[in-house]
């Protein structure tokens, strides 16, 4: 069965301490997978899409890396306005399916 | 930046009722989604649509849930007659192509009592 497995649940970071985001997945066929942000009350925010392994995509302190196992949402120096819940998703066919996300608290 | 807007942003309805969540895609995009997010837990997919027909659905998607795109601008989701579980985040997204991250909407919260 497709799988898509985030780790950990939560995380608690201080401002400026760097850290890692795990998503790993079990599916045939990918088609790519997804980094989404995604604050309370609120729709999912696109961040980045890898396609194949080795990839890396960068936007500000994040950055998404690919493994043919598990991807990797490294956050380096974090500020507060960071503190969301990241999610992952893994396309099969044309749609989404999404992990159960991390939710990220960036104390000042 | 062009987004995705939906109404209302919360409904409550008695269970039995019929609702209708209503979604304006980003206006070049072609394909159309609906996903749901139960309190606390993951965002599900529901159903895609392009070219005026239903692409996929998952098993969530009975035969209690339609989509439509009566004109060039929205795209709804009906729920015939609700049950207390509807009870969600109902997002609707977008996408230029099939293959690119999809740009989601703010959501409607429905509640059903």
């Amino acid at each position: 069965e497709d799988q898509v497995t985030q780790s950990p649940e939560a995380l608690r970071l201080q401002e400026g301490e760097s850290s890692s985001l795990n998503c790993s997945y079990t599916v045939s066929g990918l088609r790519g997978l997804f980094w989404y942000r995604q604050d309370p009350g609120k729709g999912p925010e696109f961040l980045f899409t890898l396609y194949s392994a080795g990839e890396e995509k960068e936007k500000e302190r994040l950055k998404a890396t690919l493994t043919k196992k598990e991807s990797f949402l490294h956050i380096t120096a974090p500020k507060p306005e960071d503190s969301a819940t990241y999610l992952c998703a893994v396309r099969i066919l044309s749609n989404l399916f999404f992990g159960t996300g991390t939710r990220l608290t960036v104390i000042p | 930046e062009p987004e995705v807007t939906q109404t209302p942003s919360h409904q409550v309805t008695q269970m039995g009722q019929e609702v209708i969540l209503r979604c304006v895609p980003i206006s070049n995009h072609l394909y159309f989604y609906w996903y749901r997010q139960i309190l606390g837990q993951k965002v599900e997919f529901l159903v895609s649509f392009y070219n005026n027909e239903i692409s996929e659905k998952s098993e969530i998607f009975d035969d209690q849930f339609s989509v439509e795109r009566p004109d060039g601008s929205n795209f709804t989701l009906k729920i015939r007659s609700t049950k207390l579980e509807d009870s969600a985040m109902y997002f609707c997204a977008s996408s230029v192509d099939r293959w690119e991250g999809y740009t989601f909407g703010s959501g409607t919260r429905l509640t059903v009592v």
